[in-house]
């Protein structure tokens, strides 16, 4: 099992709401990463860091935002919800660089703007 | 620029046979390739990984994938399914040159009958 967490693991909530998606991770990742996932579609990278106070954005366009402020941790904020940002979003990091480590993943946050 | 095509959404076979899920990808640079699972409800999970080591590739569970660089493939097979095997997999490519940008193919969700 991984040590990468994600909560909430679901919320439901209105439109216009303020939410914030919390990733930790408990092993020491520089980088970290928030990926957008579809049924059906592949996944998107809309966030990314590759250590505290560097944040980047992803491939994907994002009206979220994140914050680097500590080594484990990789919030990911939303101002004001709306249906479209319906998704499952997930957080992973990664010791080294991608091309020959692993991605970590957390178990998601699934995300429900009414 | 690469892609990654995952040839089948779903793959259905029955406890005890073989598994075939196949992969092709495209790449300006040589790439490293990547198999992910994600069972209901969690996180992406490595399976194994090609980087431009030996061909064939072994991984977690029996799964092993062969790049065959003819073919620009990395198909995932398993001798034997199980029952536990029922999952999303998914296919990954990373050029190992350029931007290394991480390209996710949609998915192939797994059904084993018993």
């Amino acid at each position: 099992e991984a040590d990468i967490y994600q909560t909430p693991r679901y919320l439901v909530i209105g439109t216009g709401k303020k939410i914030t998606l919390e990733c930790s991770q408990t092993m020491g990742h520089d980088k970290m990463y928030w990926y957008q996932q579809d049924p059906g579609m592949e996944l998107h990278l809309i966030h990314y860091s590759y250590g505290v106070n560097s944040t980047e954005k992803g491939d994907l366009s994002s009206e979220s935002t994140v914050s680097r402020i500590r080594t484990e941790h990789f919030p990911l904020t939303l101002e004001s919800a709306r249906p479209s940002h319906t998704s499952q979003y997930l957080c992973a990091s990664s010791e080294i660089g991608v091309v020959d480590g692993e991605l970590f993943f957390g178990e998601g946050s699934r995300l429900t703007v009414l | 620029a690469q892609s990654v095509t995952q040839l089948d959404s779903h793959v259905s076979v029955s406890e005890g046979t073989p598994v075939l899920l196949r992969c092709n990808y495209s790449s300006s640079y040589s790439p490293s390739l990547f198999w992910y699972v994600q069972h209901p409800n969690k996180g992406l999970q490595l399976l194994l990984k090609y980087t431009s080591a030996a061909t064939l590739v072994k991984g977690i569970n029996g799964f092993e994938a062969e790049f065959k660089k003819s073919e620009t493939s990395f198909h995932l097979t398993k001798p034997s399914a199980h029952m536990s095997d029922a999952a999303e997999y998914f296919c990954v490519v990373i050029p190992t040159g350029g931007y290394q940008k991480v390209t996710f193919g949609t998915g192939t969700k797994l059904q084993v009958i018993p």
